[in-house]
């Protein structure tokens, strides 16, 4: 069976860091693009970032272009979003999605931005 | 960057009777490859999104087969032929034929 587990959320302080993990299971990693998609608390999906299988390819929204790095550890089976210079507009649920585009989601780790 | 327009915001439908959602995009969704990169997700209450329609049109694996997606170029539409309670949530549409991937606004779906 195909899981996904997000961990690695919580509260920060506007401007502070955070990376998010999401681990593999029931699947071999290394042969799957993935994703993470955000939701604001009662707000709709807003997609983030993409690696390819490899990690040697990735994409962004322009909205966390250059504060948001998105990697993979196909050894460990564990995909990363390193999350710097948050502010208050990236709290949201963060889910890891696999696939070319998203197919199978996890249920997502909540990451709340306040001082 | 695609925007996808999806109406209605919210359904009210009874039980047995058909639905329907809609999904505009503000660029033409069919690729070079022949391919039309339009999905439609539903995300059930408290759950994360699951895919129902891929390439605008093909149940994903699992869909019940009242789900089904057809449209083409900009136009899509989402129809579910008898609704059931367990098809109550919110319906997402979704490009992926250029980055950055958008989805619609959602279209919430309840039971009357």
């Amino acid at each position: 069976e195909v899981q996904l587990v997000e961990s690695g959320g919580g509260l920060v302080q506007p401007g502070g860091s955070l990376r998010l993990s999401c681990a593999a299971s029931g699947f071999t990693l290394s042969s799957y693009w993935m994703h993470w998609v955000r939701q604001a608390p009662g707000k709709g999906l807003v997609w983030v970032s993409r690696i390819n299988s490899d990690g040697s390819s990735t994409g962004y929204a322009d909205s966390v272009k250059g504060r948001f790095t998105i990697s993979r550890d196909n050894a460990r089976n564990t995909l990363y979003l390193e999350m710097n210079s948050l502010r208050g507009e990236d709290t949201a649920v963060y889910y890891c999605a696999r696939g070319w585009v998203p197919q199978n989601w996890g249920q997502g780790t909540l990451v709340t931005v306040s001082s | 960057d695609i925007v996808m327009t999806q109406t209605p915001l919210s359904l009210s439908v009874t039980p047995g009777q058909p639905a329907s959602i809609s999904c505009k995009s503000s660029q033409s969704l069919l690729h070079s490859d022949g391919k039309t990169y339009l999905y439609w997700y539903l995300q059930k209450p408290g759950q994360p999104p699951q895919l129902l329609i891929y390439e605008f049109s093909n149940r994903f694996s699992g869909v019940p087969d009242r789900f089904s997606g057809s449209g083409s170029g900009t136009d899509f539409t989402l129809k579910i032929s008898r609704v059931e309670a367990e098809d109550v949530g919110v319906y997402y549409c979704m490009q992926s034929i250029q980055l950055p991937l958008t989805f619609g606004g959602g279209t919430k779906v309840e039971i009357k």
